[in-house]
């Protein structure tokens, strides 16, 4: 089985802070991504990854960056956490296109 | 632009009560279609995919067909185990892998 591992289960920073959220999978995925989901807004996606030191914007990048130094870690900054940015956030990995994507089980981040 | 809409929002089931939880998207080529089921505070996990109009998979008690324009999560005689939110998402073909998801359907299966 895919697993996918994050972390933090839970995460409290305060405005201004640079935080890391931290993912990691073990099944030599070629491809990673960063979502935050929201009530009401659903899942949407921050960053992917899709080799070592490659990456591409989703569709609400402002205020991250990621790094990916190694195949099988994947790291969300957060350059100076806002109140907006309080969120649940959710790492997942995948062979290529059109295969699926697995989710670790996230980490609940707040920003005070 | 892509769309998913997923109905309805909330469905509460006696166990045993079949039903069928619907999935409508709108996109410009579909590469592929994804269910996944969501436990509170945990995260997704990957059901089935399904890739052409016609398409079937089944698990368990429960069975996911697909045409060109929507997709259904048809339950079987339920049991409260199944309570969880359902999610689907679609990925488009020639564009980035990226999914987009509907806002799901939150099931409660009553003993």
């Amino acid at each position: 089985d895919v697993k996918v591992t994050q972390s933090s289960r839970y995460l409290v920073k305060r405005t201004g802070e640079k935080v890391f959220l931290e993912c990691v999978q073990d099944m030599d995925h070629e491809n990673m991504f960063w979502y935050r989901q929201d009530p009401g807004l659903g899942l949407r996606l921050i960053y992917f990854s899709y080799d070592v030191k490659m990456k591409e914007k989703g569709d609400i990048p402002e205020g991250y960056s990621v790094s990916r130094e190694k195949k099988e870690r994947f790291s969300l900054i957060l350059e100076s956490a806002s109140t907006n940015q309080t969120s649940m956030y959710l790492c997942a990995s995948s062979l290529g296109p059109g295969r699926p994507q697995h989710f670790g089980d996230g980490t609940r981040l707040s920003i005070l | 632009e892509d769309q998913v809409t997923q109905s309805p929002e909330a469905l509460r089931l006696q166990e045993g009560e079949s039903s069928s939880l619907n999935c409508s998207y709108t996109v410009s080529g579909l590469r592929g279609l994804f269910w996944y089921r969501q436990d509170p505070g945990k995260g997704p996990e990957f059901l089935f995919t399904l890739y052409s109009a016609g398409e079937e998979k089944e698990k368990e008690r429960l069975k996911a067909t697909l045409t060109k324009k929507e997709s259904f999560l048809h339950i079987t005689a339920p049991k409260p185990e199944d309570s969880a939110t359902y999610l689907c998402a679609v990925q488009t073909q020639g564009g980035s892998e990226k999914l987009v998801f509907g806002k799901g359907t939150k099931l409660t299966v009553n003993p």
